[in-house]
């Protein structure tokens, strides 16, 4: 069964530190993954996605196949980041588009 | 241009009515997608429409929940005899398609539903 797991629902780190928001998966196929964020009062929006392999405000993620991770990490931590974090997957170039979301992780930067 | 737009923002139902709950993807967007986040938990996926395709059904929990799509626009997502159990957060989220590139969901601002 296909399935994202978040082990951490709340990871507290002071300014300035590493953060590492852990995402493991499990899927049988090509799987495409995702990172969402949710700050405070807005909307769910896409962080990143593993085949950009962009870094986003700091942000990146590796795709680890043989550990099936996909760990949101940043090495310096700012309070702007302190929001919910969702990993996500979907199966890539199937019919089936919807995202299979983990149950999130809160992070929370202190100044 | 504006993003996925739902409304009501705010529901809240006595156990056994009916509710009807509405998106607007973004335009141009053939994906739609709905899913429902009960408390404390992560988001669970409901149907996904893609252009004029047969819906994909397979994450509605019950025969009470039913999706409707008309063409690429807008959505209406009915409940019928709600339960407690339906309370939760009602997001909609649309993507140009469904593969590759394309796939990047946007996401709603979500329909808060309480039913007491």
């Amino acid at each position: 069964a296909q399935r994202v797991t978040q082990p951490e629902k709340l990871l507290s780190v002071f300014k300035g530190a590493p953060v590492e928001l852990k995402c493991n998966y499990s899927y049988s196929g090509s799987p495409e993954l995702f990172w969402y964020v949710q700050y405070s009062r807005q909307r769910l929006q896409l962080l990143l996605r593993h085949i950009s392999r962009e870094s986003i405000k700091g942000f990146t993620a590796d795709l680890n196949k043989g550990e099936t991770s996909f760990h949101l990490k940043k090495p310096f931590a700012q309070e702007e980041d302190s929001a919910m974090y969702y990993c996500a997957l979907s199966s890539y170039g199937g019919s089936q588009g919807n995202l299979i979301f983990g149950k999130g992780t809160k992070l929370s930067v202190k100044p | 241009g504006a993003g996925v737009s739902q409304s009501p923002s705010n529901k809240v139902t006595e156990k056994g009515k009916d509710v009807e709950l509405r998106c607007d993807p973004i335009s141009g967007h053939t994906a739609l997608y709905w899913y429902r986040q009960r408390l404390g938990q992560g988001l669970e996926f409901l149907i996904y429409f893609q252009g004029n395709s047969a819906p994909d059904k397979s994450g509605l929990p019950s025969d009470r929940f039913s999706a409707e799509r008309t063409g690429e626009s807008v959505s209406t997502l009915t409940i019928q005899r709600t339960q407690q159990e339906d309370s939760a957060v009602y997001l909609c989220a649309s993507s140009l398609g469904a593969t590759g590139e394309r796939e990047t969901q946007y996401f709603g601002p979500g329909t808060r539903l309480l039913v007491l």
